[in-house]
Order: C-alpha cells, then structure tokens, then sequence
C-alpha cells in the first residue's frame, strides 16, 4: 500500500501569508496525486487533481504542483475561508490519503 | 445541478445490519464510479471502494474487504454501502462520493455527498 506524508500536521499562518503544503508519496504516483479541503462539519472538497489541474471553481491562488513522491500545495494569499484542513489522496494504486495539514489562524 | 444525496443518521447497536444510501442526480449514472470513504471520529479520510454502476463490479480497500458490501441500483441511481454485523468500531461519518474527474484508473472525487454519521453503541 502506498503511504502519503502530509507535513507539517498544523501550520499557522496569518491571512494574507502564504502557505505551503506537502505530501510526499512512499513510492512513485507519477501525476496521480489529488488534493482535498475539508472545513469543519462539511464533506470535502476537490481543489486539485492530477498534480497541478484546478478543480472547477477554485481559485487561482490555489497551486498544486510535483511528480513521482513529491508534491506541493501552495495557496499564495491565506484568505479568512482556507483555514481548514488539507488532504491529498494518491490514485496510481488503490486509493489512500495522507494524513491532513490544518491551516489554522496564527 | 449534480448531486449525491445520502440517508440520514444511524444509531445502531452492535451485530445489528445496516444499509445506507447514496442518490444520485443530474448526471447519467452509469457514467462514474461511485466511491465510499469513511472518516472516524476527529480523524483523517479512508477509502473503503468503489462501484462501477454500469455492471455492478466492485473494489475493496485492503482494509475493508469482506467488512462491508457496495451495491447499486440503477432504477433509482442510487448506490449503497452495506454491513452485516456492525462494530462498535463502525463509528464513522461515511461519505460516498464521484469519481468523476482527472487521468488514470481512479478518478478524483468531484462531488461528495453530504455525509452519513453511523454510530455503533450498546
């Protein structure tokens, strides 16, 4: 089973700073690597799927970028509605998810 | 507008059967895969499986193979997530969700359902 390291666990930033997310994948899933937000008491949400491909809706200051084990989620400017919790979720065998980054307020 | 609505909240006690659900609207069914993830009280997303509503084939997480069954019905695009004998261990909020977008086998999750909360309890 192919296991995803999401780090750091918690991040705490300020609105307006930006963040950086990784995941990083125990062995290769070439571009299938697909990142979730999840707010409290909602389901998740698709930001980005194959690597670096927006999902419908979502704004651009959301990124997604990196191949084989190493990924990144950047969103450039915090705004009030990303503090929330980040998955990312590989797709090259079966289906697993990391473990999450919460975005919280610094 | 594209929607996966699921059935209400469970409370259940241990051995007891259940069944929940999944509709489906606006989109052709057979089109997608539907997928079940399960997340545990305060903790992260597991993929559980997936069905293929054209002819019912299924795959199972390692996990939860042989634990719980996936099923459709194409009459009412509706798909299921099934126990026989449930666990205490079975708490969870249970969401099923399309996999609707992106390359490969397994598609990404773009619309999820609003989620079922399933508590096991003597």
């Amino acid at each position: 089973e192919i296991v995803l390291t999401q780090s750091p666990a918690t991040l705490a930033l300020s609105p307006g700073e930006r963040a950086t997310l990784s995941c990083r994948a125990s062995q290769s899933v070439g571009i299938y690597l697909t990142w979730y937000q999840q707010k409290p008491g909602q389901a998740p949400r698709l930001l980005i799927y194959d690597a670096s491909n927006r999902a419908t809706g979502i704004p651009a200051r959301f990124s997604g970028s990196g191949s084989g084990t190493d990924f990144t989620l950047t969103i450039s400017s915090l705004q009030p509605e990303d503090f929330a919790v980040y998955y990312c979720q590989q797709r090259s065998e079966w289906l697993t998810f990391g473990g999450g980054t919460k975005v919280e307020v610094k | 507008e594209v929607q996966l609505v699921q059935s209400g909240v469970e409370v259940k006690k241990p051995g007891e059967s259940l069944r929940i659900s999944c509709k489906t609207s606006g989109y052709y069914f057979a089109k997608y895969w539907i997928s079940w993830v399960r997340q545990m009280p305060g903790k992260g997303l597991e993929w559980m499986g997936r069905i293929d509503p054209t002819d019912s084939y299924t795959n199972y997480g390692p996990s939860f193979q042989g634990l719980v069954t996936i099923s459709v019905d194409k009459s009412t695009s509706t798909a299921f997530l099934q126990w026989s004998s449930l666990k205490a261990s079975d708490t969870a909020m249970y969401y099923c969700a399309r996999g609707g977008v992106g390359g490969g086998t397994y598609r990404a999750f773009d619309i999820w359902g609003q989620g079922t909360v399933v508590t096991v309890s003597s």
